[in-house]
């Protein structure tokens, strides 16, 4: 139940494509929801981060899409660039909890 | 802001040795700190969570004599790595937190170890 699956394991993108990014939890008390982004060799970086209040929050490029009653929850990427090409991790806790990640996802975005 | 750093970046060392890495919150004060572990290509491992100025909790299956945690400041942490050996050799990063009621961990670039 203390499980986030995230889906797909690997993602190729152009260019100028979206990037959608898939994670679904069980445990309903889960109420803190953020994305991090990892390059080779270097530390996560929080991308974005939502709660379960609300359903949809976007910054830039990125977009986090909630749906609470499925459990599950998207990171979306707008107009994909070659520097996007990370891993990129969804994570779960509740409240000021320790965070579980999800398994990654590693993005590559050919030119 | 919000920046952690760690020290060193890469270290090697001989079996049966013992190796130290520091975090450090830079421009906040840290009340949570976590140590985590990655292999090649895998998820981050949760290791443990320090509070400052008080023991380390340890996740399950994680040996405490091994993995030495000190949380005595608000803006660093040290893991000390017993003993160290191959099977020891991964990519150890730490996370920071600031205030209790913050959600938002902060992770420092990680130490490469390898153990000879």
């Amino acid at each position: 139940q203390q499980q986030v699956k995230q889906s797909p394991q690997s993602l190729i993108v152009q260019k100028g494509g979206i990037s959608i990014i898939n994670c679904a939890y069980e445990n309903t008390a889960f109420d803190y929801f953020p994305w991090y982004q990892q390059f080779p060799g270097k530390g996560p970086a929080l991308l974005i981060a939502i709660r379960p209040d609300v359903s949809e929050k976007k910054e830039g490029r990125f977009t986090i899409s909630f749906n609470k009653s499925a459990k599950q929850f998207s990171l979306h990427i707008m107009d994909s660039q070659p520097g996007d090409s990370a891993t990129y991790f969804c994570a779960a806790s509740m409240s000021t909890d320790k965070l579980i990640f999800g398994t990654g996802t590693r993005l590559q975005v050919f030119p | 802001g919000a920046v952690v750093s760690q020290h060193p970046s890469r270290v090697i060392c001989k079996s049966g040795t013992s190796v130290k890495i520091e975090c450090r919150s830079l421009d906040f004060q840290a009340t949570t700190m976590f140590w985590y572990r990655q292999f090649p290509k895998k998820s981050l491992m949760l290791m443990a969570t320090s509070n400052e100025g008080s023991k380390a909790t340890y996740e399950q299956g994680v040996e405490k004599d091994k993995f030495l945690i000190n949380h005595a400041s608000l803006t660093l942490s040290t893991l000390t790595v017993t003993s160290a050996h191959p099977e020891d050799s991964s990519f150890y990063i730490c996370s920071a937190r600031e205030g209790l009621r913050q959600e938002t961990q902060y992770f420092g670039p990680g130490t490469r170890l390898l153990v000879l």
